[in-house]
């Protein structure tokens, strides 16, 4: 069984770009998360997909969106980066079946810095 | 809306010292209640969960368990090592609903000293 991954492991931008992180979920897991951890912080909820759609989302604005795939890899993709936008981003992979969620397991995240 | 609130940190202990770490919850219903670790460099992993009222969750010497009454959660061990320095989250799921989102609180550093 292999575990959760992200790519890359860190990344620079400048604020107004737009980047895209990547997630490779546990075979077989039907349900990715995407959270934010903001240095010193708790991650936050950014949104979650279920079999390819999007199945709740945080106080986010628009401008972070996601996708995910057949083949148990997905995409978190953030326009017009601004400086709070620095963090380190997660993404978890769970079995979630009708009438029960299951343990969620995360990556080693992604460290995005925006200057 | 729900919400989680740890003991700020950082806590600094000797080893094979007492810890507890304490949380406490805001959420409607009987969520599903976590203790994660992260440690230096990495992503976080499920250290210990309880899903109903008095259930107590443990492993690897760390134990927590689940007061409804006082919507509590709190962290302990017997006797920390220098192993166990890291940061531990405490975390909600709520039951029901669309999605299974983890609402997090903001993370309790460990530091033990040999």
């Amino acid at each position: 069984e292999t575990g959760v991954t992200q790519s890359p492991t860190h990344l620079i931008k400048t604020r107004g770009q737009q980047v895209t992180l990547r997630c490779s979920s546990q075979s077989g897991h039907n349900t990715v998360s995407w959270y934010q951890q903001a240095l010193g912080q708790g991650p936050q909820f950014i949104f979650q997909y279920y079999r390819e759609e999007e199945n709740g989302r945080g106080n986010f604005p628009p401008r972070f969106s996601g996708l995910q795939f057949p083949n148990y890899t997905s995409e978190l993709n953030v326009n017009a980066l601004e400086l709070d936008d620095s963090a380190l981003y997660l993404c978890a992979s769970s079995l979630d079946l009708a009438g029960g969620g299951y343990e969620q397991y995360f990556g080693p995240g992604t460290r995005l810095t925006v200057t | 809306g729900d919400s989680v609130t740890q003991m700020e940190g950082p806590v600094t202990l000797s080893e094979e010292a007492f810890l507890t770490i304490n949380c406490t919850y805001t959420a409607t219903g009987y969520p599903s209640l976590f203790w994660y670790v992260q440690y230096p460099g990495e992503g976080l992993q499920l250290l210990l969960k309880a899903t109903k009222a008095d259930d107590k969750g443990s492993n690897k010497g760390f134990e927590a368990t689940y007061r409804k009454e006082t919507t509590s959660f709190h962290l302990e061990k017997g006797s920390v090592q220098v192993s166990d320095s890291a940061v531990y989250f405490c975390a909600l799921r709520r039951s029901g609903g669309s999605n299974y989102k983890l609402t997090f609180g903001k993370g309790t550093l460990l530091t033990v000293n040999p």
